[in-house]
């Protein structure tokens, strides 16, 4: 079955930084193109950004919203992908949710981790 | 940037069919995606590349896409199918989420 465990969430200052992790289990995670997505309260969801396997170049794409201040990336040793967040803005509020993607479509999702920006 | 455009909200009688609409240039011309998300829940992948369900996802949803609309249709909808719908396509190596829409089953 597989798995997904998002944790690092938490309450953070403007201009602050957060890094989030998700650990996987139940597939073979190098193999998987994994991706990062937030909902901020009471909206929809908004894709952040993905990285490719390794074997497919491992490179990441972002959102325009977050590019330059985020960064995906992967330990395939640990099944864990992470998410490094700098340069935080208030409207960077949302769950963090990591999926799979598989055929395109996110197949996968953890649970999801709120980060809260605040001061 | 490319915009998928869905109602905010659809009703739909209990047992009958609800068709849920999301629109965007071209899309006909992209693989559609469809996801359920019910309150304080994660999203569920329900529909992929058009039409094609994945494993344990019922039978009464399915999907179509043609010129610039997809469509997900529920048949038979059940009050558990009361959630947000939400649409997704690629563009240009982005994922791409429509907006939403709450499915109400009277």
């Amino acid at each position: 079955e597989v798995q997904l465990v998002e944790s690092g969430g938490g309450l953070v200052k403007p201009g602050g930084s957060l890094r989030l992790s998700c650990a996987a289990s139940g597939f073979s995670f190098s193999n998987a193109w994994m991706t990062w997505v937030r909902q901020a309260p009471g909206k929809g969801l908004e894709w952040v950004g993905h990285i490719k396997s390794k074997a497919d170049g491992g490179t990441t794409e972002y959102a325009t919203s977050v590019k330059g201040r985020y960064t995906i990336s992967r330990d395939d040793s640990k099944d864990t992908l992470y998410l490094q967040m700098n340069s935080l803005k208030i409207d960077d509020t949302a769950v963090y949710y990591c999926s799979t993607l598989r055929n395109g479509g996110l197949d996968s999702w953890g649970q999801g981790t709120l980060v809260t920006v605040s001061s | 940037s490319y915009d998928l455009t869905q109602p905010p909200s659809v009703s739909v009688s209990s047992g009958q069919t609800a068709s849920i609409t999301c629109s965007g240039d071209k899309l006909g011309g992209k693989n559609a995606y469809w996801y359920q998300q019910k309150p304080g829940q994660s999203p569920v992948l329900v529909i992929y590349q058009d039409k094609k369900r994945p494993s344990g996802i019922p039978e009464r949803f399915s999907g179509s896409n043609s010129g610039n609309t997809a469509t997900l249709t529920i048949s038979g909808t059940l009050a558990m199918d009361e959630a947000d719908y939400y649409c997704q396509a690629w563009d240009s190596n982005s994922v791409v989420f429509g907006g939403g829409t709450k499915l109400t089953v009277l």
